[in-house]
């Protein structure tokens, strides 16, 4: 049941651009994408409803493929403060129960 | 606002002994969230409450965890017995209603010897 990202990680140079994918085999209702730096908690970055449009958090961006159960986070011109890891967080129709990704490491190289 | 408050930070206790992880979350939010998170197992919720009642359980790995919210800012997530394997960093997180984003604790790091 937990979503799958892909890749599990990614090194870029500075303003290099990346995609991180996630998959459920679940249909969705919404997704949340959040960012993890070592050792401290995860930070919200954005949100994605059935129905609803691409969202923005600064250069980062995300869309939301309702039929294929797939959301995508788009880095654009990647600053060395993007590394982390990114998860996103399904939620399967209805049921406020938010499940994990399995995570992609991002390292931003100067 | 201060965010979402956790206590312990960190936690080292033996075998057998009683943990008890404490939340305070940010005022005025209504849904409350308990994560477990390892490097074997990623991020996994626990338990969810909504308006201090418990919605969804089914993460709560066995009997040996309870978790209590007896009102809207404290709730406790406790293990009793513990194990070594119950290692882990255990974040608590509080949102608006249960889609908006959701706000994590720094978190406590538990070590079971």
């Amino acid at each position: 049941q937990q979503p799958v990202q892909s890749p599990q990680a990614v090194i870029l140079r500075e303003g290099e651009d990346a995609v991180i994918n996630c998959s459920s085999s679940k249909a969705l209702y919404s997704v949340h994408w959040y960012r993890q730096k070592h050792g401290e908690a995860p930070v919200f970055l954005m949100i994605l409803l059935k129905g609803g449009e691409q969202m923005r958090h600064e250069k980062i961006s995300a869309s939301f493929n309702e039929k294929k159960q797939q959301s995508s986070l788009y880095l654009t011109a990647s600053q060395l403060s993007y590394s982390g890891t990114y998860f996103c967080g399904t939620e399967p129709s209805g049921t406020y129960k938010y499940i994990f990704g399995t995570g992609t490491r991002l390292k931003v190289l100067a | 606002d201060a965010g979402v408050i956790q206590s312990p930070r960190h936690e080292v206790t033996e075998m057998g002994q009683e943990v008890t992880l404490r939340c305070k979350p940010i005022s005025g939010h209504n849904s409350l969230f308990w994560y477990r998170q390892t490097m074997m197992r990623g991020l996994e919720l626990l338990i969810y409450f909504n308006n201090n009642v418990p919605i969804d359980d089914s993460g709560m790995p066995e009997d040996r965890f309870s978790a209590k919210m007896p009102n809207a800012s404290f709730s406790t997530l406790k293990i009793q017995p513990s194990e070594p394997r119950d290692s882990a960093v255990y974040f608590c997180a509080s949102s608006f209603t249960g889609y908006n984003e959701q706000f994590f604790g720094p978190g406590t790091r538990l070590t079971v010897l």
